[in-house]
């Protein structure tokens, strides 16, 4: 399994504001993954992120509001830009094991905009 | 798309009881797993279970992939137990159900 390590992991900012949010991990993956929980909602994709290339972003998300960097292939960061009370939420970045079977989640990050 | 559909919703229980969370998925899967949310965030992978039954200690699964279920067992459940329970399939990005959120109360 991977050992996933998030920060912050919470935080309040004023809305107008971006926040961005680190993922580590323990060994060298191919994809990382960038997830957003909405209050009382479910997990869902926000973009996929690759090292030496662009993320891919999900329906719904674009670059200019979330936008990811993948520097190496241990580390991430996703940045919500100009956020307003809409964007609380707790955001998760997530891997899968090399058999891409399991996926591993770090702490989630919980965001509280006001 | 694929949808995936949790229930119960809500489940209340005493500690020591045991109970069964069901996840129904709408088309067919190469990839299952459960997960548990504690009240502070964390998401636990708990099985990944494409097909048949797992085990353990207290909790198991089983996924009926023909019949495109899969079941979660918690045996004995504890107040550590408490949280939300997802599922999610994987189509090259993991799709999850809207959970089921345990309360297990001493």
């Amino acid at each position: 399994s991977a050992v996933i390590s998030q920060k912050p992991s919470r935080d309040i900012c004023q809305r107008g504001t971006s926040l961005t949010i680190q993922c580590q991990v323990d060994s060298q993956v191919t994809m990382m993954f960038w997830y957003r929980q909405q209050p009382g909602q479910s997990l869902t994709l926000i973009a996929t992120a690759n090292q030496g290339s662009e993320a891919t972003y999900e329906s719904g998300f674009v670059i200019d509001k979330f936008p990811i960097s993948r520097p190496n292939l241990t580390f991430s960061t996703l940045t919500v830009s100009n956020m307003s009370p809409e964007d609380s939420s707790i955001y998760l970045c997530s891997v899968e094991d090399l058999t891409r079977t399991e996926a591993f989640f770090g702490q989630g990050t919980r965001l509280t905009v006001v | 798309g694929i949808q995936v559909e949790q229930s119960p919703p809500d489940l209340i229980l005493q500690e020591g009881a045991n109970s069964t969370l069901r996840c129904n998925f709408s088309d067919s899967v190469n990839n299952l797993q459960w997960f548990h949310q504690n009240p502070w965030g964390q998401l636990i992978n708990l099985f990944y279970i494409p097909s048949g039954t797992k085990q353990n200690g207290r909790l198991s699964a089983t996924t009926v992939a023909t019949e495109r279920y899969s079941l979660l067992y918690i045996s004995s459940s504890q107040t550590t137990d408490s949280g939300v329970y997802f599922c999610a399939v994987d189509l090259g990005k993991l799709i999850f159900g809207q959970g089921t959120e345990l309360s297990v109360k001493p």
